[in-house]
C-alpha cells in the first residue's frame, strides 16, 4: 500500500545535539512538507519541497534544515540552533505543490529534547 | 498572507446528535481550496472533506458536510449523527498558491 513512513515514532535527544527525522513516501508525489505541531498551536509549516533538489522555507524554518535528493525522501534535521525543539513533527506529501491538492500525512515523530 | 481562525477550542456533542464546527479564513487569492482534517488520539491526520472555492455547491461526505459562505469567508463543518469515533481534534485549512495553512484546531468530545 502506498503511504508515508516517518521514523522513528519517538525520539529522545540531549540538548545541543543535532537530530534527523526521516520521511519516505511511495505515493509518487512531487511535493513534500514538514509541519510542527504544538499544543494549542495547530500545524505550522517548517519547510516544503515541490521538486527534487529544491525546497523553500516555511513560517518557522529557523533552526531546521532539509534536503531533497530523491523524490521519495525528505529528511528534516533539527539543529542545536532550534531553541525549543520538543514537539510533534508531521511529514506530508501532495500530488502537486502549493495548496491545491490535499495533503497525505505520515504518522508523525514525537521529539523530546532534554 | 493567508490565515485560518477556529474560534472554538473545544466542543462537545451527544452521540447521534449534530454538531457544527466553525472556521473563518482570510486570503487575497481568488483560486483557493479549503479542507477539514481530523486528528484522532492516534495523531494520524485524516482528510475529512474538501471544498474548491470556485464551486458554489457545498461539499458533502456521508455524515460530514460544510457550509461554505464565500463572501463571509466562512467554512463550517457539520457532523450529523455523531458517533464515538468522531471524537478528535479537527483542523480547518486553507490552500492556494502557497502550502496549506491550518487553524489551531477544535477538540470535539462525543458523549455517550
Amino acid at each position: 500500500d502506498g503511504g508515508i513512513t516517518q521514523s522513528p515514532k519517538y525520539l529522545f535527544r540531549k540538548e545541543g545535539q543535532n537530530v534527523t527525522l526521516s520521511c519516505e513516501q511511495n505515493l509518487n508525489h512531487d511535493a513534500m512538507y514538514w509541519y510542527r505541531q504544538d499544543p494549542g498551536q495547530g500545524l505550522r509549516l517548517i519547510y516544503y519541497s515541490q521538486i527534487v533538489n529544491d525546497f523553500q522555507k516555511g513560517d518557522i524554518a529557523e533552526g531546521y534544515s532539509v534536503s531533497r535528493e530523491k523524490k521519495e525522501s525528505f529528511p528534516l534535521t533539527v539543529t542545536s540552533a532550534q531553541k525549543n525543539p520538543t514537539a510533534f513533527y508531521l511529514c506530508a506529501s501532495s500530488v502537486w505543490g502549493q495548496g491545491h491538492s490535499p495533503l497525505h500525512f505520515g504518522n508523525g515523530t514525537r521529539l523530546t529534547v532534554t | 498572507a493567508q490565515t485560518v481562525t477556529q474560534s472554538q477550542p473545544e466542543m462537545s456533542v451527544q452521540e447521534a446528535e449534530t454538531v457544527t464546527l466553525s472556521c473563518t479564513y482570510d486570503t487575497s487569492e481568488s483560486d483557493y481550496y479549503l479542507f477539514w482534517y481530523k486528528q484522532p488520539p492516534s495523531r494520524q491526520m485524516i482528510l475529512v472533506i474538501r471544498q474548491e472555492a470556485y464551486k458554489q455547491q457545498n461539499a458533502t461526505e456521508n455524515r460530514f458536510s460544510v457550509n461554505f459562505q464565500k463572501a463571509a469567508k466562512s467554512f463550517s463543518l457539520k457532523i450529523s449523527d455523531s458517533q464515538l469515533g468522531d471524537a478528535a481534534m479537527y483542523f480547518c485549512s486553507l490552500g492556494g498558491n502557497t502550502p496549506l495553512v491550518f487553524g489551531k484546531g477544535t477538540r470535539l468530545s462525543v458523549i455517550a
